[in-house]
């Protein structure tokens, strides 16, 4: 099946700094790609989707100058979470989903952000 | 807009069966989805529904009726491993984003 990776899984930071997470899809081209946030307990919110070449298209109320996402190739999108502050701590996920078949979603592991 | 409900949570016991249910509302509607999520994990796909009725696939069942805009996901033969989070969820109105539900959080005791 196809599969998402994502880097890195965990990642602790200072208040005030950025922290890069990568996405990639392994073995298909994902012209489109989707980063979701959640937190505890609750559900995935889709915080904006990045579109390879082009600029990324962000939901009502997340910040496009905090969360800069780039989709440079059909394989890698980034999520850079600038002066990451202690309520952007969050479990961080990317997505993404074959042109063909049902239009599942594949996601990546991932990433716990932890800002101090 | 789109609105899905689902349970918080639920309880059964190993070996028994479990039904999750899921009302969706949507102005368009592009078929259900249902994914598996362990505490700490990223999701994983279990199912989808586009038309009414039952799809079977080994333990797991996903049940749909457009009409009335349910769905439920059956679990048979219970294990401890199933206890997770599941994930109803469909695509907006055009089908090009996913929007989740909460989640039903079952756990699953010996």
């Amino acid at each position: 099946g196809a599969v998402v990776s994502q880097h890195p899984s965990r990642v602790i930071c200072k208040s005030g700094t950025s922290v890069k997470i990568e996405c990639r899809s392994l073995d298909f081209q994902a012209t489109t790609m989707f980063w979701y946030r959640q937190f505890p307990k609750q559900s995935l919110m889709l915080m904006a989707t990045s579109n390879e070449g082009s600029k990324a298209t962000y939901e009502q109320g997340v910040e496009k100058d905090k969360f800069l996402i780039n989709h440079a190739s059909l394989t890698l999108s980034t999520l850079t979470v600038t002066s990451a502050h202690p309520e952007d701590s969050s479990f961080y996920i990317c997505s993404a989903r074959r042109q063909e078949g049902t239009g599942e979603l594949f996601f990546g592991e991932g990433s716990r952000l932890t800002v101090l | 807009g789109q609105n899905i409900d689902q349970p918080t949570e639920m309880t059964a016991t190993e070996g028994a069966i479990v039904q999750i249910n899921c009302t969706y509302q949507t102005s368009g509607f592009n078929g259900l989805f249902w994914y598996q999520q362990h505490a700490g994990e990223a999701p994983t796909f279990l199912s989808y529904n586009v038309l009414d009725g039952l799809e079977e696939k080994g333990r797991f069942s996903s049940f749909l009726s457009r009409s009335k805009g349910y769905s439920y996901l059956l679990l048979k033969e219970l294990q401890m491993k199933d206890s997770a989070s599941y994930l109803c969820a469909v695509p907006n109105t055009g089908g090009f984003k996913t929007i989740f539900g909460a989640g039903t959080r079952l756990f699953v005791k010996a």
